[in-house]
């Protein structure tokens, strides 16, 4: 099994684009989540979902949008990419509806912004 | 904010010696959870500890839990240098932080061969 992929694993941005950054599990797991990660900062919750067509905010949620049409999927726009955006964001499932079971953790996806 | 802190940042040993990494949280919690991260890699699990367990091994992992000191320790014993990595704790407060899984900021350890 692939297990959490993301996509891409290295991208740069100019201040003001938008992008967006792909999840994809093939475990079949109701929870997804993104986690930014940031020197002495450790993993911060983005948003997550606790199932297809319910998302909802993490405890750094300003700049981007979730959205979560199919099981499979949770992909993580940036709206208007901000310097401070710049870090490595992780994506990970759980088998555990609530989320408070085991994560499982794509490889990141490291951001640049300029 | 962070709801786990770990202890010490950063921890050197020679193989073959134990390595204890502590963690320290603010709310009550339903579970407490290790992950290990290789340099530019993603998070593995490592152990799952309940609030309601106080040890729990795993190879040669050890966790304890404490929940009247909201503390929690990993100890790897017989460290070998594939064991360095970054360590995090990460904690399951339930209740209105139901799916919202808080993580450390981590542990560095070096283990030299």
């Amino acid at each position: 099994n692939a297990g959490v992929t993301q996509t891409p694993k290295f991208q740069v941005l100019k201040t003001g684009q938008s992008m967006t950054l792909q999840c994809a599990q093939d475990m079949n797991h109701e929870y997804m989540s993104w986690y930014r990660q940031d020197p002495g900062m450790g993993l911060r919750l983005i948003h997550y979902s606790v199932g297809a067509g319910i998302t909802d905010q993490g405890e750094v949620p300003n700049g981007y949008n979730v959205s979560r049409s199919t099981t499979e999927d949770f992909p993580l726009r940036l709206l208007s990419a901000a310097p401070s955006q710049t870090s490595v964001y992780f994506c990970a499932s759980s088998y555990s509806g609530t989320g408070a079971g085991e994560l499982f953790f794509g490889e990141g996806s490291r951001l640049t912004v300029l | 904010s962070q709801q786990g802190e770990e202890d010490p940042q950063a921890l050197s040993i020679q193989e073959g010696e134990n390595a204890t990494m502590n963690c320290s949280y603010k709310t009550s919690i339903n579970n407490l959870q290790w992950y290990r991260q290789n340099s530019g890699r993603g998070l593995v699990h490592l152990i799952l500890i309940r609030s309601n367990e106080r040890e729990k091994h795993s190879g040669r992992l050890r966790v304890t839990l404490d929940t009247s000191k909201k503390s929690s320790s990993l100890l790897i014993t017989a460290s070998r240098a594939a064991d360095t990595a970054s360590y995090f704790c990460a904690t399951d407060a339930g209740g209105t932080s139901y799916g919202k899984l808080t993580f450390g900021q981590g542990t560095i350890l070096t283990v030299h061969p």
